[in-house]
């Protein structure tokens, strides 16, 4: 079946880079695109970006555009996404997602949620 | 960039209907998708492409899609069904984006 299995929670200065991964098993790992999504606290889904995992290409939300960065192990079906100068706004559960198929198509599998707390 | 507006909470009893809208600009032309998401947990499919429902998805789950607003709807609702419910869409006006509703509070009295 169908699984994306993420990294432990993390707490972080502000300032600091974090690193979340996402293992994906039960399907051809270079056949779906992976998001990244983020909630912080009480709050909505916000979606941060696009990895490729065929091509390795990405694609970021604007708001995070020269903070994040995703990347991917094809080696070991993983995706990773590191987000830099962490400020407390970036508290959040942090989930990665695989898209079903075509590009509007919508998130059918997603990982459990990775939390990043960030304070001093 | 587009917008999404759902109601911050619908209230409804048990076995009885409950309708939750999310609305924007001409959404109609739009595919949207709707994600269910207890307490503590990750997001759920609960519809996509408007009213498909995928495998798992109890009948009683449906949407619509016309004008500028998306329903879901569950009918016969039960305690189980209390969550939040966030609607999506793909926005390719101008950046290329996924854009989600605010979500909506969905209480079984």
């Amino acid at each position: 079946q169908v699984q994306l299995v993420q990294s432990g929670a993390e707490v972080k200065k502000p300032g600091a880079s974090v690193k979340v991964s996402c293992k994906a098993s039960g399907y051809t790992f270079t056949s779906h695109y992976i998001y990244w999504v983020r909630q912080a606290p009480g709050q909505g889904l916000e979606w941060m970006g696009i990895m490729y995992p065929s091509g390795g290409s990405t694609r970021y939300a604007q708001n995070l555009q020269g903070r994040v960065t995703m990347t991917r192990d094809t080696s070991t079906s993983t995706v990773y996404m590191q987000l830099s100068s962490l400020r407390s706004d970036d508290t959040a559960v942090y989930y990665c997602a695989r898209q079903m198929g075509a590009e509007e198509s919508p998130f059918d599998y997603w990982g459990q949620g990775t939390l990043v707390t960030v304070s001093s | 960039s587009y917008v999404l507006t759902q109601p911050p909470s619908v209230s409804v009893a048990p076995g009885q209907t409950a309708r939750i809208t999310c609305g924007g600009d001409n959404i109609g032309s739009k595919n949207v998708h709707w994600y269910q998401q207890k307490p503590g947990q990750a997001p759920v499919l609960v519809i996509s492409y408007d009213s498909d429902r995928p495998s798992g998805i109890p009948e009683r789950f449906s949407g619509s899609n016309s004008g500028n607003t998306a329903t879901l709807t569950i009918s016969r609702v039960e305690a189980g069904d209390e969550a939040d419910y966030y609607c999506q869409v793909w926005d390719s006006s101008r950046d290329l984006n996924w854009v989600f509703g605010g979500g909506t509070k969905l209480t079984v009295l």
